[in-house]
């Protein structure tokens, strides 16, 4: 059984730090590309990054480019995401997820049950 | 930026089909997806790749798409698929670059 369970959110202050992980188990970790995705309070669901397998490439949602960086430890199966520089505009429930890609496009077959990420002073 | 949009909300009487459209420019170059979100809960995919179901899905959801518009279909709706659904694809920019539209509530009467 496919099972991803985040860890790591928290209350941080505007400017400050945090590292969300993502613990998968229940299939190859390393055969997967991963991802991350949040949603704000009572909004819907953005996108924030993707990881290839191998961690060779990585893509961004334009609002955290340069504050975020997406990585991955394949011989722990696991899955981060260092968050910097945060914002109140980036308080949300962070999802794992595993991504899946085809020909025509990239989507996501399982999900983490999500970390709270508040930013707030 | 790239956006997909979707009706806010959508209302049905049990056992009638709810159809929940999404349209988006690249939809005709791209795959589109679906997920349903119930209260409290994470996402479910319920349809990929335009119109395939995957394994445990109920068979009263189906999948279509027509030019830049895609649409979830739910017949015979049930009380238990009361649920926020949001359609997936990617920009024409690359496959990796992520967009959701901004979902639609399905309430069912």
């Amino acid at each position: 059984e496919v099972q991803l369970v985040e860890s790591g959110g928290g209350l941080v202050q505007p400017g400050g730090s945090l590292r969300l992980s993502c613990a998968a188990s229940g299939f190859t970790f390393s055969s997967y590309w991963m991802s991350w995705v949040r949603q704000a309070p009572g909004k819907g669901l953005e996108w924030v990054a993707n990881i290839k397998q191998d961690g060779s490439e990585k893509y961004y949602v334009d609002s955290v480019k340069g504050r975020f960086t997406i990585s991955r430890d394949n011989a722990k199966n696991s899955l981060y995401l260092q968050m910097n520089s945060l914002r109140a505009e980036d308080t949300a429930v962070y999802y794992c997820a595993r991504g899946m890609t085809t020909v025509r496009s990239y989507y996501f077959d399982y999900w983490g049950q999500g970390t709270l990420v508040t930013v707030s002073s | 930026s790239y956006e997909l949009t979707q009706p806010p909300s959508v209302s049905v009487s049990p056992g009638q089909t709810a159809r929940i459209t999404c349209s988006g420019d690249a939809l005709p170059k791209q795959y589109a997806y679906w997920y349903q979100q119930k209260p409290g809960q994470a996402p479910v995919l319920v349809i990929y790749k335009d119109s395939e179901r995957p394994s445990g899905i109920p068979e009263r959801f189906s999948g279509s798409s027509s030019g830049t518009t895609v649409t979830l279909t739910i017949s015979g709706v049930q009380a238990e698929d009361e649920a926020d659904y949001y359609c997936q694809s990617a920009d024409s920019s690359g496959t990796y670059n992520v967009v959701f539209g901004g979902g639609t509530k399905l309430t069912v009467l």
